[in-house]
């Protein structure tokens, strides 16, 4: 069965740099989480989009944005990175509908600030 | 804030032996999830339980749900070594998760 894909799975920058990370969700789900989990912590919600919209908003910090496109794929944009933003992310989808509460997880972008 | 808080942190057993964990949550829901994250992998989901049911099972998974206290037990029985994993809950109100518990089944 098809699972949600993220690319690239693991990415060094320097500080003050740019990065990119996508994830491709199941094939008609059309809700998708983004999630933050640093060394030892908890998974921390980022955002959220549904049918390409912004549908929820979790402790995104302002460097970063996102958006979900017309395949229902989504970005992370990460701008002037910082140390601290050194974690794992993860992608999450959902479909619409009966059982639409369970998330199916992406294997995750390690993201390395040097 | 936080929809799902864990109890205990940590949680280290023998093979075979069963393991409970708690989770406590703040607002009303219509269903708690419990999920599974192996080191450095994805959340897999476990199983989820309605906010009108008591008790569910699945496989060697048994999860309670106490609406009237806000918490609910995750008890994974006849623990394996493949259990070792950290574990989590989920109100879905926030789409937040607690800080888990970490659970390590020693051969």
């Amino acid at each position: 069965a098809a699972g949600v894909i993220q690319s690239p799975r693991h990415l060094i920058k320097e500080k003050r740099e740019t990065a990119t990370l996508k994830c491709y969700p199941i094939p008609r789900h059309d809700t998708v989480y983004w999630y933050q989990q640093g060394p030892g912590q908890d998974p921390q919600f980022l955002i959220s989009f549904y049918e390409k919209m912004q549908s929820d908003k979790g402790s995104i910090p302002d460097r970063f944005s996102a958006q979900q496109f017309s395949d229902y794929h989504s970005e992370l944009n990460m701008s002037s990175l910082e140390l601290g933003d050194s974690a794992l992310y993860f992608c999450a989808s959902r479909p619409q509908g009966p059982g639409a509460n369970v998330l199916t997880f992406g294997a995750g972008s390690r993201l390395t600030v040097l | 804030s936080q929809q799902g808080e864990e109890d205990p942190q940590a949680l280290s057993i023998q093979e075979g032996e069963n393991a409970t964990m708690n989770c406590s949550y703040k607002t009303s829901i219509n269903n708690l999830q419990w999920y599974r994250q192996n080191s450095g992998r994805g959340l897999v989901h476990l199983i989820l339980i309605r906010s009108n049911e008591r008790e569910k099972h699945s496989g060697r998974l048994r999860v309670t749900l106490d609406t009237s206290k806000k918490s609910s037990s995750l008890l994974i029985t006849a623990s394996r070594a493949a259990d070792t994993a950290s574990y989590f809950c989920a109100a879905f109100y926030k789409l937040s998760f607690g800080a888990g518990t970490t659970v390590t089944v020693r051969a």
